[in-house]
């Protein structure tokens, strides 16, 4: 069965630092998709990667990077040089190719509170 | 601007009394979804459409009805509200089935 694990509930570092999200994932797709999602404290729902299993690239986009690594089954978010905007729930979550409902399979999500 | 929107934002309301909460996207997107998110549980979906007329439960349907009578609109259908359907409501939709989800800015929702 699908699963994604977040094992970190609450994370607290102060401005500067860097931090890095942990997810791992479970599925029997060879084909499946990972994504991060932000929920800052106003609640919406706000999308900041895709990764597809096959691309196991990873990318940088500002502070942000991301560690795919299908050997480990992980998809790990790092964010450099921490502000305090980036306070906010963080969200891993996975879909796969031929998932019954087409859901997006959530972790319980990582708090991330900056400090200054 | 491409976009998601739902309303009302906020609801509070009595046990049985129905309410719909509606959901739209101006992305012609194929499908749509709502999720429910609460504490502990994370979130989790009620239903999903792959397309007109077409919809589905997902892991928490009961309780909730949905339609999709045009490609834009999902509206979400509490026929009989009650206290543990009180939660944060999230419609989503995506262009295609692989493609990535878009979410709306969620409904909070108390029910008495």
């Amino acid at each position: 069965a699908q699963k994604v694990t977040q094992a970190q509930t609450e994370i607290s570092v102060v401005e500067k630092e860097d931090v890095t999200l942990d997810c791992v994932y479970e599925t029997r797709d060879t084909t499946y998709y990972l994504f991060w999602y932000k929920q800052p404290p106003s609640g919406e729902l706000v999308f900041l990667i895709r990764r597809n299993s096959f691309d196991e690239q990873n990318e940088i986009s500002g502070r942000y990077s991301w560690n795919f690594q299908k050997s480990t089954s992980s998809f790990n978010f790092t964010i450099t040089a921490s502000q305090v905007v980036d306070s906010a729930v963080y969200f891993c979550a996975l879909s796969e190719a031929d998932g019954a409902g087409t859901a997006l399979i959530f972790g319980k999500g990582t708090t991330l509170s900056v400090s200054s | 601007e491409a976009q998601v929107t739902q309303n009302p934002r906020y609801l509070i309301t009595v046990t049985g009394k129905k309410l719909t909460v509606t959901c739209s996207q101006n992305m012609n997107h194929e499908y749509m979804s709502w999720y429910r998110q609460d504490p502990g549980l994370g979130l989790r979906q009620i239903y999903y459409s792959m397309n007109v007329e077409v919809t589905d439960k997902g892991d928490v349907p009961e309780g909730y009805k949905v339609s999709r009578k045009e490609k834009r609109n999902f509206p979400l259908i509490l026929e009989s509200p009650s206290p543990n359907q009180t939660s944060l409501y999230f419609c989503a939709s995506r262009l295609g089935r692989e493609e990535t989800q878009y979410f709306g800015p969620g409904t909070r929702l108390l029910v008495l």
